[in-house]
């Protein structure tokens, strides 16, 4: 079946620092990708919507600046943390929309730890 | 706008009883409805899904769940528990498949022995 993969699957670092986390997906081609945060204990919470060749769309309360989205081919979305603070510690999942069957598919999350 | 509620954040059922998960949404459009279960640590896998042809559809490891407009409803169940089916579930709901998902807020289904 389809596969989409993350990587790192966990990370530490440090405040200020900034992470990168990639989001791919390996036997298909995703039109659309999204991502997601999960607090400990809490749901799911889409932070943006990532289409291949353009901009991405943030939703409400998620610092664009912050959080930068790119996509850069159809089967490749990275998501950077810039100047990581604690409270970004989550765990981040991204999911992949096949752009063949409109399926989508989520990767097994990015565990984010800022000291 | 698109929300789903989630009824309980905890179910523990014994092993070999009637699993009943709880979960109403609420849509503008005709949704798309979804279950997933998460494990620890783990992303999410999709158990089933409604996309407007049957009202009852089956899914993954026995689940299965039924959508009723009048009750804005999509509760999963499931006959019999197993102890590998204690886990957290989510309901979800879209406007169309492949979109943005919104997410309830999760139960955690304990099974007993």
């Amino acid at each position: 079946g389809a596969v989409v993969s993350q990587h790192p699957s966990w990370v530490i670092c440090k405040s200020g620092t900034s992470v990168k986390i990639e989001c791919r997906s390996l036997d298909f081609q995703a039109t659309t990708m999204f991502w997601y945060r999960q607090f400990p204990k809490q749901s799911l919470m889409l932070m943006a919507t990532s289409n291949e060749g353009s901009k991405a769309t943030y939703e409400q309360g998620v610092e664009k600046d912050k959080f930068l989205i790119n996509h850069a081919s159809l089967t490749l979305s990275t998501l950077t943390v810039t100047s990581a603070h604690p409270e970004d510690s989550s765990f981040y999942i991204c999911s992949a929309t096949d752009r063949v069957s409109y399926e989508q598919y989520f990767g097994p999350g990015t565990r984010l730890t800022v000291t | 706008a698109q929300s789903v509620t989630q009824l309980g954040s905890h179910v523990s059922v014994s092993e070999g009883a009637l699993v009943l998960l709880r979960c109403n949404y609420s849509s503008s459009v005709p949704p798309y409805l979804f279950w997933y279960v998460q494990y620890p640590n783990q992303g999410l896998q999709l158990l089933l899904k409604y996309t407007s042809a049957a009202t009852l559809v089956k899914g993954i490891n026995g689940f299965e769940a039924e959508f009723k407009k009048s009750e804005t409803s999509f509760h999963l169940t499931k006959p019999s528990a197993h102890m590998s089916d204690a886990a957290e579930y989510f309901c979800a709901v879209s406007r169309q498949n492949g979109n943005k998902l919104v997410f309830g807020a999760g139960t955690i289904l304990r099974v007993k022995s």
